[in-house]
């Protein structure tokens, strides 16, 4: 059974970085699927953020390109979210999610994450 | 970005009625329209991928259709579980973006 599991700080203070991992279990990530990270604001709107491929390069929403970054450690199977400079803004739910073709097969369960001083 | 139009924003329903949620992409999107569901635990699965194609495990009391610009999700006879939220999104164009969902309550 493929499961993906979100772990991460759950408070981060405005101008520091928010930095959430993603381990995933039945499934390796060099296996030829897209693992994406997503966010789910208050007020419930969705934003994809960006992915990182089986073969490790990477893409990003241009809304965010400056302040993103995706890696990850196939030693681990994990991969990983960084987010500078955050703001009050950036308090969401953040769920990592595999893409495969077109859709989100399989999803994390999310983790809250509050940028608050 | 396409921007995608999903309405209602909140659907109250009761048991066993028929309910349909609609989105409307701000350009087109030849089919490539998937539905999800969240469920009040936080747990999102996927319902229908490619505008009908419905996922595995998923109750064919889901159906996905589309008319025009319209792209629907129809609950045929809505059942407890049901109730939850549920998003679209769009794969035809970087990068990969979502409606704002639809709250369907228990009237």
């Amino acid at each position: 059974e493929i499961q993906l599991q979100e772990s991460g700080p759950g408070l981060v203070k405005p101008s520091q970085s928010l930095s959430l991992t993603c381990s995933v279990t039945g499934c390796t990530i060099t296996s030829g699927y897209d693992w994406s990270w997503i966010r789910k604001f208050p007020g419930n709107k969705m934003e994809w953020m960006g992915y990182i491929t089986y073969s490790g390069s990477t893409n990003y929403n241009p809304s965010l390109k400056s302040r993103i970054s995706i890696t990850r450690d196939t030693s681990k199977n994990q991969f990983f979210l960084q987010l500078n400079s955050v703001t009050t803004e950036d308090t969401a739910t953040y769920y990592c999610a595999r893409y495969n073709n077109y859709y989100f097969d399989y999803w994390g369960q999310g983790v809250m994450v509050t940028v608050s001083s | 970005d396409i921007q995608m139009t999903q309405s209602p924003s909140s659907l109250p329903a009761s048991l066993g009625e028929r309910v349909t949620i609609i989105c409307r992409a701000s350009q087109g999107i030849s089919n490539n329209l998937n539905w999800y569901q969240q469920k009040p635990d936080g747990t999102i699965k996927p319902l229908i991928s490619y505008t009908s194609n419905l996922q595995s495990g998923v109750p064919s009391s889901f159906s996905g259709s589309r008319s025009g610009t319209d792209y629907s999700l129809t609950i045929s006879s809505l059942e407890p579980e049901d109730f939850a939220m549920y998003y679209c999104q769009q794969d035809a164009s970087f990068p990969p973006t979502f409606g704002g969902g639809t709250t369907l309550e228990l009237k």
